[in-house]
């Protein structure tokens, strides 16, 4: 079955660029989209953007100025770049496949956690 | 941008017990309606979609009805294993919102 893994830097310096690759296995990255999600520590679950692969995205207007997201069906991979980032982007971050038809996150991976500090 | 609340932020109650999560979107979003389950230290679970659909292999004590902009989450007996936050979502269109979160604890 399809499985995700986050990869990410662990920690990056306030006002830098955060980049987090999501590796999907197990199935083709092709004719889906996929999600960044985030959650900070105590806090809820925030949705960042949505990719799909032809390359479309979507994002979160709270965060759009600040993110990018990219796709590579060569290596069954896609990312994220956030951008200017601060302490208050430090969280887990996951990325998860979105079901077409309801748009639901049926799988996820299993987070990988970016701290931003100097 | 559509906001989804929930309702209570938290409860506490026993095992057995039947608990109810509450759900309201800022504005009718058709059945698009998901379920989460978040376990400390652990990825979210989606638990429903499309407001009633079970996910394979997640427990019937799990149901979950409402249309438009009200839904609520059910658990019908409520498990050890149960103690987790639950958080909705819709998926009606982006940016796809969460509700807070409740975080259900045992008696």
């Amino acid at each position: 079955q399809v499985q995700l893994q986050e990869s990410g830097p662990g920690l990056v310096e306030p006002s830098e660029t955060l980049s987090v690759t999501c590796t999907v296995s197990g199935g083709s990255i092709r004719s889906n989209y996929w999600n960044w999600i985030r959650q900070a520590a105590g806090k809820g679950l925030e949705w960042i953007g949505r990719i799909d692969t032809s390359g479309g995205t979507s994002s979160n207007p709270s965060l759009k100025s600040r993110v990018a997201m990219s796709v590579d069906t060569s290596k069954n991979q896609f990312s994220l770049n956030l951008k200017s980032v601060t302490a208050a982007d430090t969280a887990v971050y996951y990325c998860a496949r979105v079901h077409l038809g309801y748009f639901y996150m049926d799988v996820w991976g299993k987070g990988t956690t970016v701290t931003v500090s100097s | 941008d559509i906001q989804m609340t929930q309702s209570p932020s938290s409860l506490s109650a026993s095992v057995g017990d039947r608990v109810t999560i509450s759900c309201r979107a800022s504005q009718s979003i058709g059945t698009y309606l998901n379920w989460y389950q978040v376990k400390p230290g652990k990825a979210p679970n989606l638990l429903i979609f499309g407001v009633s659909t079970l996910r394979t292999g997640v427990p019937s004590r799990f149901s979950g009805s409402g249309s438009g902009t009200e839904f609520t989450l059910t658990i019908s007996g409520l498990q050890p294993e149960d103690v987790a936050i639950y958080y909705c979502q819709h998926s009606y269109n982006t940016p796809y919102t969460f509700g807070q979160g409740t975080n259900v604890e045992m008696k």
